[in-house]
């Protein structure tokens, strides 16, 4: 298994809804990450979680909450968010210390926040 | 800080032509890693090719190549024999040897193929 699966692959929430993204992969990777994407710009690094354990966090609003329950799954937490967070959310892990082989993305969940 | 550049917004390709992608980046770094990624519609960020810093030799995967010029921090992606299915948005990225590092995207490139 090389791939990284995300779902839902769309999710329309209101503004006081709570939902839950996941984001799973059985490649053995051992860091994991969270990326916003909206139309036409790259990605931004939301989190990055390594062995389990959450080693950055790129100021993200607090309405926005990373789990990682095992080496296989992340999970992103939504709850209270703003139309602005509408974007692709993009999950990837990479392989080995050192990122010589990149990073494996998922097809991303689109999220609309109405 | 580490900055990545695509200074071209869009390009257009003819089907079977050539076509190159610009890419700069600075880095006070030498050890690092350089990746071109793909994103066509779908979303998917698909890795086209990779280069390691230390390695002299441009790398090549079957129609894509890359020209990397360290000394003036240039990383260019050439497709040759462009086909329909290789319109995409494409971002160059680098990234730091070691665990702390992450990846950095330049803008990206939408690239459009002509039949």
């Amino acid at each position: 298994d090389t791939e990284v699966t995300q779902t839902p692959k769309h999710l329309v929430m209101g503004m006081t809804n709570k939902k839950s993204l996941k984001c799973e992969q059985h490649m053995g990777h051992r860091a994991m990450y969270w990326y916003k994407q909206k139309a036409k710009k790259p990605p931004e690094l939301m989190f990055v979680y390594s062995y389990e354990k959450l080693s950055i966090n790129e100021s993200v609003p607090s309405r926005f909450s990373p789990e990682c329950p095992n080496s296989s799954l992340l999970n992103l937490h939504l709850h209270a968010l703003q139309p602005e967070d509408s974007a692709l959310y993009l999950c990837a892990s990479r392989a080995g210390t050192d990122g010589v082989y990149g990073y494996t993305f998922g097809s991303g969940t689109r999220l609309t926040v109405v | 800080a580490q900055t990545v550049t695509q200074s071209q917004p869009e390009m257009s390709v003819q089907e079977a032509e050539t076509v190159t992608l610009s890419c700069t980046y600075d880095t006070s770094e030498s050890d690092y890693y350089l990746f071109w990624y793909k994103q066509p519609p779908s979303r998917q960020m698909i890795l086209v090719i990779r280069q390691e810093a230390y390695k002299q030799q441009n790398a090549t995967e079957n129609r894509f190549s890359v020209n990397f010029q360290k000394a003036a921090k240039s990383f260019s992606l050439k497709i040759s024999d462009s086909q329909l299915g290789d319109a995409a948005m494409y971002f160059c990225a680098y990234r730091y040897r070691g665990s702390q590092g992450n990846l950095i995207f330049g803008k990206g490139t939408k690239l459009s193929v002509k039949p």
